[in-house]
């Protein structure tokens, strides 16, 4: 089964900052990776598809980048409706699997 | 709208079963891919099972493989996961997902979640 790592585990930052996520597969997955939000206590919200591909409706400070193992989740301007939980996903293949998620808050 | 709705949760024995549904409305059921996904209480989101449009293809997480059984019925728009021999590490918040148009994964639609508590 493929592996799915994030880096890092949380971080905290100002308002109007720039985040980087990053998330690794232990195989190459060409981009069939997606990136999800996770506000506390809400179901998980699709941001990012095919590494890239930002979803109807979702912020333009969102953006995703990468293909094979390594890709990035950036958020370009962080706003306080951007605190949560953020995982990456492969769906290259059954078993899809998730990263442990990256916990994004305000300092 | 666009919207699942999960149900069948609730507190269950270790050993015993329970079978979750999801009822999809707003969209054409039958064209999409669909999914369970669960997240453990204070953990993060693990992929269950998945079922293609037509029912051809099932697949199943290892930590459920011969215990779990995912069904459809798009004449009801209703997507079902069979759970039987359940175990305490089952426990969690059990979400059914979409796939995104004529793909398999990246989920789009994801219901409210139903939770399962295995525990004696």
């Amino acid at each position: 089964d493929i592996q799915m790592t994030q880096s890092p585990s949380s971080l905290s930052a100002s308002v109007g900052d720039r985040v980087t996520i990053t998330c690794r597969a232990s195989q190459g997955i060409d981009n069939y990776l997606a990136w999800y939000q996770q506000r506390p206590g809400k179901v998980p919200k699709l941001l990012i598809y095919a590494a890239s591909i930002l979803q109807l409706g979702v912020p333009s400070r969102f953006s995703g980048s990468g293909s094979g193992t390594d890709f990035t989740l950036i958020i370009s301007s962080l706003q306080p409706e951007d605190v949560a939980t953020y995982y990456c996903q492969n769906y290259d293949s059954a078993p899809s699997t998730f990263g442990p998620g990256t916990k994004v808050d305000i300092k | 709208e666009v919207q699942l709705v999960e149900s069948g949760g609730g507190l269950v024995q270790p050993g015993k079963s329970l079978r979750l549904s999801c009822t999809a409305s707003g969209f054409i059921f039958g064209d999409y891919a669909m999914h369970w996904v669960r997240q453990a209480p204070g953990k993060g989101l693990e992929w269950v099972s998945s079922i293609r449009w037509n029912s051809g293809n099932m697949d199943y997480a290892d930590s459920v493989r011969g215990r779990f059984t995912i069904s459809r019925d798009n004449a009801k728009n209703s997507l079902y996961l069979q759970m039987n021999s359940l175990r305490a590490e089952d426990t969690a918040l059990y979400y059914c997902a979409r796939a995104r148009p004529t793909e398999w994964g990246a989920f789009d639609i994801w219901g409210q979640g139903t939770m399962v508590t295995v525990s004696s």
